[in-house]
């Protein structure tokens, strides 16, 4: 059974540096073609895809945002930490991580949701 | 502004059936099989209903299905039932820079 979990701070200033954490089980990322992914929805919008890590440690990132995402995997954990430099009140918004299935996902964290304000 | 474009809203009675449209362009939709269509009810995370355009995962009801003719692809939801009132998410690969781009959602109501 595939589970994962988002976990991190709720609250965070404008500037400030966004760390979350994806603490999954049920799959390995030490597996040949298993990623995790973290997909973001501010509230009443769309989802919108931000960054893909692959088991060889191979990375993706939403082209836009690309200079303020970091994604890394500490396979040992089973975990996925997503960071995310100078965040902004347009960030606020409910922060997924999930397993890559093809181009899609298949298992979704519950979610996070994150408010950026001073 | 989605890089995908759904309609805002849709709508069907019960046991009716109800087709939501998500185009793009030839770089995402029309370029590859990859369309995967998201179920969300409010507060919820997002379930997977299609994959590859037409492939339902596990435990999906057939009552819904997918297709794709060029830069539009389709879910249609048959024998609609109240459970099934909830957003609907399309999304695409769009090559190895952008991977996954998203529509903008359309939310089903069931009458």
């Amino acid at each position: 059974q595939i589970t994962l979990k988002e976990s991190g701070p709720t609250l965070v200033k404008p500037t400030q540096t966004l760390t979350l954490t994806c603490t999954f089980s049920g799959f390995s990322l030490s597996t040949s073609g298993v990623a995790v992914g973290w997909i973001r929805q501010p509230p009443g919008k769309a989802l919108q895809w931000l960054a893909l890590i692959y088991w060889d440690d191979d990375k993706r990132y939403r082209p836009s945002l690309k200079s303020r995402l970091t994604i890394t995997k500490d396979t040992s954990k089973n975990q996925v930490v997503l960071t995310m430099t100078n965040m902004d009140p347009v960030d606020t918004a409910t922060y997924y991580c999930a397993h890559k299935k093809g181009y899609s996902f298949d298992y979704w964290g519950q979610g996070i949701l994150v408010t950026v304000s001073s | 502004q989605s890089a995908l474009t759904q309609p805002p809203s849709a709508s069907g009675s019960p046991g009716q059936s109800v087709t939501i449209s998500c185009t793009g362009t030839s770089s995402d939709v029309g370029g590859y099989n990859y369309v995967s269509w998201y179920q969300q009810h409010p507060g919820k995370a997002p379930k997977l209903m299609i994959y590859e355009v037409s492939k339902r995962p596990s435990g999906v009801p057939d009552r819904f299905s997918g297709s794709k003719s060029g830069n539009t692809a389709s879910l249609t939801v048959s024998g609609l039932q109240a459970g099934d009132e909830a957003d609907y998410y399309c999304s695409s690969y769009a090559g190895s820079n952008s991977w996954v781009v998203f529509g903008g959602g359309t939310k089903l109501t069931v009458l």
